[in-house]
């Protein structure tokens, strides 16, 4: 089943604009992650915020955990048409298992 | 590094046919997992196996479902007989530790799965 919903579920910019996808979660974690999937490829990793963060940067990529409201956003600063790809927050609790949440389709056009 | 294989990329099989899918995890990565996505419900964790030893096959979807992992570098995924519901994209994916600790998982390219 799946553990995280992203909203929103499809999202259109502009080249140069900045993308939020949100994400959010039903049960406790212990980290969360973000992966990134291009059309017909696998899952590739993004960056990991642990349920102890609240902010993380990594490049144009800026990530915030609210474990109180049980959700993250994933901010994309000065997008580019090849960040045109499909977004998954995933979390881990208890468990060694990671389960996805339902993805966000981000498409930037020039 | 080669990264996480899988084999076949695409496969279209009858109905009836018995499906093996392949996989060889990164070398040293103790933990191996088995997706499946779909339009209609996403990624769904099959299975998942630490140290070669399955863990957790609550995501099979039922008995015609089976995975092994014999050896630290080898995994199948087998569905007999298999069904046009069956049709999805199989990930394998593997990371190393076994714990919670939100060590990267490295996906595969997938294996595209069509059942006629």
């Amino acid at each position: 089943s799946q553990q995280g919903e992203e909203d929103p579920q499809a999202l259109s910019i502009q080249e140069g604009e900045n993308a939020t996808m949100n994400c959010s979660y039903k049960t406790s974690i212990n980290n969360l992650q973000w992966y990134r999937q291009n059309s017909g490829r696998g899952l590739v990793h993004l960056i990991l915020i642990r349920s102890n963060e609240r902010e993380k940067h990594s490049g144009r990529l800026r990530v915030t955990l609210d474990t109180s409201k049980k959700s993250s956003s994933l901010l994309i600063t000065a997008s580019r048409a090849a960040d045109t790809a499909s977004y998954f927050c995933a979390t881990t609790g208890t468990a060694s298992k990671l389960t996805f949440g339902t993805g966000t389709r981000l498409q930037v056009t020039l | 590094d080669a990264g996480v294989i899988q084999s076949p990329r695409h496969e279209v099989t009858e109905m009836g046919q018995e499906v093996t899918l392949r996989c060889k995890p990164i070398s040293g990565h103790n933990s191996l997992f088995w997706y499946r996505q779909t339009m209609m419900r996403g990624l769904e964790l099959l299975i998942y196996f630490n140290n070669n030893v399955p863990i957790d096959d609550s995501g099979m979807p039922e008995d015609r479902f089976s995975a092994k992992m014999p050896n630290a570098s080898f995994s199948t995924l087998k569905i007999q007989p298999s069904e046009p519901r069956d049709s999805a994209v199989y990930f394998c994916a593997s990371r190393t530790g076994q714990d919670n600790s939100g060590n990267t998982i490295y996906f595969g390219e997938g294996s595209w799965l069509t059942v006629v």
